[in-house]
């Protein structure tokens, strides 16, 4: 079974641009969940989708955006990049949302950001 | 809230010797515990959950950890390191909140293992 896809994996954007980033699921997992990495700030949530709805949010601007289609794949999106959006960020897919009996949530291996 | 602490921030440990990883959560309703493991240029890896049942949970890689609820704490375990064991380990907390399930993840903590 192929694990969880994330393109692009680098990208080097400049302040004020906007960039649209993309994860696949594994077959079958209806939830994706996006998670920002830095140095600074460790793992923050940004939001959790299922069955194409929005089911959870942190506290992130809302400049960051996603969505998720019939597919389960989803993308992320974040308008007039800043400079501290540079991060990884880190997708994760599970079969029946970020809690209960089945909350394994499997990761992606991220796309690096770097915002200049 | 609900939140994480992972007491060491890193953690150096010479090879073959045992190591724990501390963890340690807040929450008054029942949760759901993980280990994951990150190794460079990679995204997370789950070493093994707590769900129910058993207080200790073995996982992959040799790893083990105890659910201790009166201690609220979820202790990472391996009584024989290797240097292939370097990586950053992140304990994480699922629990319900007024959005349905979220999963909080510790700061994380950096394994050093030195030959």
């Amino acid at each position: 079974k192929a694990g969880v896809t994330q393109t692009p994996r680098y990208l080097i954007k400049t302040r004020g641009q906007q960039v649209t980033l993309s994860c696949s699921p594994i077959s079958g997992h209806r939830s994706v969940s996006w998670y920002q990495q830095t140095p600074g700030q460790g793992l923050q949530f940004l939001f959790e989708y299922f069955s194409e709805t929005q089911r959870n949010k942190g506290n992130f601007p809302g400049r960051f955006s996603g969505r998720q289609f019939s597919n389960s794949r989803s993308e992320m999106n974040v308008s007039t990049l800043e400079l501290g959006d540079s991060a990884l960020y880190l997708c994760a897919s599970s079969l029946a949302g970020t809690g209960g009996p089945r909350v394994e949530q499997f990761f992606g291996p991220g796309t690096r950001l770097t915002v200049l | 809230a609900q939140s994480v602490t992972q007491l060491d921030s890193q953690v150096p440990v010479f090879e073959e010797a045992p190591v724990e990883l501390r963890c340690n959560y807040s929450s008054s309703v029942s949760v759901y515990l993980f280990w994951y493991v990150q190794y460079p240029n990679q995204g997370l890896q789950l070493l093994l959950k707590y769900l129910s049942g058993s207080t200790l949970v073995k996982g992959i890689n040799g790893f083990e950890a105890e659910f201790n609820k009166s201690q609220t704490s979820f202790h990472l375990r391996k009584p024989s390191v290797h240097i292939s064991d370097t990586a950053e380990y992140f304990c994480a907390v699922s629990d319900r909140g007024t959005g349905g399930f979220k999963t909080i993840f510790g700061a994380g903590t950096r394994l050093f293992v030195k030959a």
